[in-house]
This record gives structure tokens, sequence and C-alpha cells, in this order.
């Protein structure tokens, strides 16, 4: 067990619809990516936050958003769903930004477009 | 452009013999490696990691070796256990202020044979 959580772990949807996803780093650690794993594109970064503050992107679609509450936690909002966002999509938490140092991955989320 | 690539999709070892999994990469600016290990329907776990003011880190039964010159790491898991059947991840970053995203190569699916 990481200590990384995410919720929910399947998440089944039509296209068109919106979905948020959301993740409860490990305990004191104050950065929060988010990452996708699809068949054809494996896993891929797509935003980091630090303390609530956005701090690199990725390749993130302009129909995905997210952001980091003042308790840590992070939602990834996923809008007009298309066919190919199905896809993993994973968290993932550091102690901090700016030094060499680990990630620590959540279970994932499943989503399924139809 | 894939700046990190495992070009071995899948290895097969037996019980107790030495599994060699490869990594190449492109960016001369990735400072910092890691290997992840992850089980389907599960997030990576991070197994090692290594500087790249290193070239060699050992952990138990996993040892990572990092060749900056050819731009090469591999990790050695001796000796090899049916446990350690997943698909490995090698993944890089480059240590700055803004954020270390992760850049993940496509993965190797390693079985373990009794």
């Amino acid at each position: 067990d990481s200590g990384v959580t995410q919720t929910p772990k399947h998440l089944i949807t039509a296209t068109g619809q919106r979905v948020t996803l959301r993740c409860s780093p490990r305990s004191g650690d104050l950065s929060v990516y988010w990452y996708q794993q699809s068949l054809d594109q494996g896993l891929q970064f797509l935003i980091q936050y630090y303390n609530g503050e956005e701090r690199a992107k990725g390749n993130i679609l302009e129909r995905f958003s997210a952001q980091q509450f003042p308790d840590l936690h992070s939602e990834l909002n996923l809008s007009s769903l298309e066919l190919g966002d199905s896809a993993l999509y994973f968290c993932a938490s550091s102690v901090a930004s700016g030094i060499q140092e680990t990630q620590y991955f959540g279970p994932g989320t499943r989503l399924l477009v139809l | 452009d894939q700046q990190v690539k495992q070009n071995s999709p899948s290895l097969s070892v037996q019980e107790g013999r030495i599994s060699i999994l490869n990594c190449d990469y492109t960016n001369s600016m990735f400072d910092y490696f890691l290997w992840y290990k992850k089980y389907p329907a599960e997030g990576p776990t991070f197994l090692i990691s290594i500087s790249s003011i290193k070239d060699k880190n050992e952990d138990g039964r996993f040892t990572v070796f990092l060749n900056k010159s050819a731009k090469h790491l591999s990790l050695h898991i001796v000796p090899s256990q049916p446990g350690d059947s997943a698909v490995y991840f090698c993944a890089a970053s480059v240590r700055k202020a803004a954020g270390n995203k992760l850049t993940f190569g496509g993965g190797t699916r390693v079985l373990v044979k009794p």
C-alpha cells in the first residue's frame, strides 16, 4: 500500500459526460501528479500541483482540468468525454518539488467511456 | 518523440536466474531515474532509483546500473522469483523547481517460470 488513495476505482460513463476523479496523497506529501495510461500511449504525465498551485503541465487536453485543495487532496475533472478518453488514470504524490524525489502511485481509476 | 525507450516488450526467465531489463533515453537533461513494477489493475510500485551522479545502486535483489555516456540504464533482479512476474517501467525526470514530471518507457513484461 503506497498510502495514496484514489476514488472511484472504476467509472463507466457515456460520451459527452463529465466526471471527477479524486486523489488523496500520502500523509506529508505536498506534490500531486496525474498520469494517464492508455493502450497506445503508455503512461503519460498530465499535470502537477504543489501545495495548491499548478506547477507543471504535460499533454493535458483543454477538456481536462485539475485542482488541489487546502487539505492537499486533488481532483481531476474530465469533461465532454470521448471514447478515446477511456484509460487508467493514476495519481502520484511526493514530498516536495524541486529535488530528486520518488513519486508514489495510487491504485488508479479505470475510466470507460461508452 | 519517445525520450525513454524499453526495447524489449517481454522477457521470460527461469526462477532463480537473473532478470536483466534495459532502458535507453535520449534527453541528456534527465538526472534521476526510477524503476517501477506494475501488476494488472494496480498502480505502479516503486522499486529502486538512481541519481545521475552514481553509476550503480543496490537494494536487496534489485540493482540498477546507469551508463550516462551511453544513455542507458538496466535493472538486474537476482534471483528472480515467480512473484516478480509483472510489467516493469523505467522512468526519468529532470530536477527543476517547476516540477519533476516522470517520463516513462513503454514497459517490459517479465514472466518468471517456476
